[in-house]
């Protein structure tokens, strides 16, 4: 299995307050993403990082930002949560770009009430 | 601009039936990837194939077996004698060269298999 480590692996907290959401690889992957699973839609890609300190914004960005300043990890952050951001997200590396397969961390479940 | 659409929603089958997940895609880019994943109710993501779009070859990988047709925009995935444990969603993703690795998801199809 592909090193990946996400912590928390569960959180509650309330409206407004921040949250990170941390995403640890031993593979020394170049691409690390953020996901977020919702019924309905699959994964949606929130934000993705191909490199350390070079980050862009995926299809649901609003209301995320991300930092990598090491290879081996992808900081999530929710600055003010919001009730809406109620969901299971995923961390995803990948070594190369197009054809190779995104390997995935176990989640974290997040709540926000 | 890029689409995946896993038409069904929830497939309920019993064992050593066969069964299709269907997933169509749309993309104007001419170099593109094919994928499934399938995520057991453990909750993780299971990679389970990759197809590129200049290989339309079929794959056979023990009971499971993809069916790839770009005349059709598909990428079907057949489980031949469904078993307990192949009870999962099961997740198309499809990405483009130009967008680079960015994974585009099917919303999944549910499938349960009863004993």
């Amino acid at each position: 299995d592909a090193g990946i480590t996400q912590s928390p692996r569960h959180k509650v907290t309330e409206t407004g307050t921040p949250v990170t959401l941390r995403c640890h690889q031993t593979e020394n992957h170049r691409y690390m993403y953020w996901y977020r699973q919702d019924p309905g839609h699959g994964l949606r890609l929130i934000h993705y990082s191909y490199g350390v300190k070079d980050t862009d914004k995926g299809e649901v960005s609003d209301g995320y930002s991300v930092s990598r300043s090491k290879t081996e990890d992808f900081l999530l952050t929710l600055e003010s949560a919001t009730s809406s951001q109620t969901s299971v997200y995923f961390c995803a590396i990948s070594d190369r770009r197009g054809n190779q397969p995104q390997h995935f961390g176990d989640g974290t479940r997040l709540s926000i009430l | 601009a890029q689409k995946v659409t896993q038409a069904q929603t929830e497939i309920s089958v019993v064992e050593k039936e066969d069964v299709t997940l269907d997933c169509v895609y749309e993309t104007r880019d001419t170099t593109y990837y094919l994928f499934w994943y399938k995520q057991p109710p453990s909750g993780e993501l299971v990679f389970l194939i990759r197809r590129n779009s200049f290989d339309e070859q079929n794959e056979i990988s023990g009971r499971y077996s993809w069916n790839f047709q770009k005349s059709t925009s598909s990428f079907n995935f057949t489980i031949t004698a469904s078993q307990v444990v192949d009870s999962a969603v099961y997740f198309c993703a499809l990405s483009e060269r130009e967008y680079g690795n960015k994974l585009v998801f099917g919303a999944g199809t549910i499938l349960r298999v009863k004993s």
